[in-house]
């Protein structure tokens, strides 16, 4: 089955950009999705990427996909302290249901001032 | 219009007792999701309901564990009886059936069992 990797701990400075990064395993994946977790909230959908695509720009968010090293990366520009969360890398986990996915173990992105 | 709606928001029960968690899901939305998340790990599938069936329980951990969707609208998943490893945030999640769509997760359980 697919497995999703992810580092624990990301920490910046407000106005800076944050780099999250992700490896899955399943190279037929095919979509690639970022989640976000604020304190006491349920898991938001904050973008995807589609496995035919390289990159996906949306606002601030850049996602950048790599096939062939299996790594996705999630670019915040001018970073705020609003953005601090989890963030989770998701991969589908098989099977005919898109909403069956297998996600990584969250991100935690503090930014301070 | 109301989100995926999952209550309670929070519980704490002695192992050994039963807990049952229930979620809403969106109005019109036949795919029903329930995840589970262990302290600081990652967010694991438990099973997915399309309407008032099960369409994959792959996840379920053990018979301690067990969801309904009576009538294919809300959904229960009761715990009976618990135990301390039990503990975690359970999500729901619903979509509609159909293609690549969205699914939408609720705020969670934080289920603790002491």
């Amino acid at each position: 089955g697919e497995d999703v990797e992810q580092s624990l701990f990301l920490s910046v400075r407000e106005g800076d950009s944050s780099v999250i990064n992700c490896t899955y395993t399943d190279s037929s994946s095919t979509y690639l999705y970022w989640y976000k977790q604020e304190p006491g909230a349920g898991l938001q959908l904050l973008t995807y990427i589609f496995s035919n695509m390289d990159m996906k720009q949306d606002q601030r968010l850049t996602v950048l996909l790599n096939k062939k090293d299996k790594h996705l990366s999630l670019r915040i520009a001018d970073t705020q302290t609003g953005d601090s969360a989890i963030y989770f890398c998701a991969a589908p986990a098989g099977g005919t249901s898109y909403g069956k996915l297998t996600f990584g173990q969250g991100t935690i992105l503090t930014v301070h001032p | 219009e109301a989100g995926v709606t999952q209550f309670p928001s929070h519980s704490v029960i002695e192992k050994g007792q039963t807990v049952t968690l229930r979620c809403d899901p969106i109005s019109g939305h036949d795919n029903l999701y329930w995840y589970r998340r262990v302290m600081g790990k990652e967010i694991k599938f438990l099973l997915h309901f399309v309407k008032e069936s099960k369409q994959d329980e792959s996840g379920m951990p053990n018979n301690r564990f067990l969801a309904e969707r009576t009538g294919g609208t809300y959904s229960t998943l009761k715990v009976q009886p618990a135990e301390l490893e039990d503990s975690g945030v359970y999500f729901c999640a619903s979509s509609q059936v159909g293609g690549r769509t969205e699914a939408f997760f609720g705020q969670g359980t934080r289920l603790t069992v002491v």
